[in-house]
C-alpha cells in the first residue's frame, strides 16, 4: 500500500531553522514533493525531489534519501508567515501515473 | 499569471440534495485533478484528466461524478449529499514541463462544501 508519516506537530521560533521529516511507502517512487497549506488556503508547491541530495530554494531546502525512503523539508531564518500545514507528497502508481498521495500533514507554529 | 478558477467559493445544500463545482485550469496544463479535504486531514484524490479523458481515480463515492469539457474545464457532480461530503474541495492542474512535471500541482483556491 501506500503510506507517508511525518510529525503531527512543531513549534519554532522567528529565526530559528526547522526541519520536517517525511517517511514512505509507495508501490511507485517518481519523486518526493512538499506543498505548504495556509488555514483555509490552498496547498502550493514548494519543492520536489526525484533523485537523492538537497534542492535549495531560497530559505527553503529539501531532501531525499531514495535508498532510506525517507525525505525532509529544512526552513531557515523562520518568518511568522510560515505558519502553516506542511504535506509531503508522492505519486501513487496504485492510483495512477498522476494522482498526489499526500502525508497527512506537519502543523508548524512560528513564535515569536 | 493565470491561476486554477474554482466555483462557487462556498455552497451549502441541504442532505440528498446535489452540487455541481467547476473547474478552470490553468491554459496549456493538460491534467486537472480533483482533491478532497476533511478538517484537519490532508487532501485525498478523487478524480483527474488527462486531455479530456479520464485518467486516474482514488477515493471516489459512486454518488460522485466527473467530466472535462472540449473547453478544458471540469465539472465535479456530487449527488445524494450526507454530512460527511462536508469538507473543501480542490481542483489542480499540472503539465508536462520541466523537471517537477506532474509532481508540481497547481491548486485553485478550492470550493468549501458544508451539508445540513
Amino acid at each position: 500500500g501506500q503510506s507517508l508519516e511525518q510529525p503531527s506537530e512543531v513549534t519554532a521560533v522567528e529565526g530559528a531553522i526547522v526541519q520536517i521529516n517525511c517517511t514512505y511507502q509507495t508501490s511507485g517512487f517518481y519523486g518526493l514533493s512538499w506543498y505548504q497549506q495556509h488555514d483555509g488556503g490552498a496547498p502550493t508547491f514548494l519543492s520536489y525531489n526525484a533523485l537523492d541530495g538537497l534542492e535549495e530554494t531560497g530559505r527553503f531546502s529539501s531532501f531525499l534519501s531514495r535508498s532510506d525512503s525517507y525525505g525532509y523539508l529544512l526552513l531557515q531564518e523562520l518568518q511568522m508567515k510560515d505558519s502553516a500545514s506542511y504535506f509531503c507528497a508522492v505519486r501513487d502508481r496504485r492510483m495512477g501515473r498522476r494522482a498526489l498521495t499526500f502525508g497527512s500533514g506537519t502543523r508548524l507554529q512560528v513564535q515569536p | 499569471a493565470a491561476g486554477v478558477i474554482q466555483s462557487p467559493r462556498h455552497l451549502i445544500k441541504e442532505k440528498r440534495e446535489t452540487a455541481t463545482l467547476k473547474c478552470y485550469p490553468i491554459p496549456r496544463h493538460d491534467t486537472v485533478y480533483w482533491y478532497q479535504q476533511g478538517p484537519g486531514q490532508d487532501p485525498q484524490f478523487l478524480i483527474s484528466f488527462y486531455e479530456k479523458m479520464q485518467s486516474d481515480k482514488g477515493s471516489i463515492p459512486d454518488r460522485f461524478s466527473a467530466q472535462q469539457f472540449s473547453d478544458y474545464h471540469s465539472e465535479l457532480n456530487m449527488s445524494s449529499l450526507e454530512l460527511g461530503d462536508s469538507a473543501l474541495y480542490f481542483c489542480a492542474s499540472s503539465a508536462q514541463t520541466g523537471g517537477a512535471s506532474y509532481n508540481e500541482q497547481f491548486f485553485g483556491p478550492g470550493t468549501r462544501l458544508t451539508v445540513l
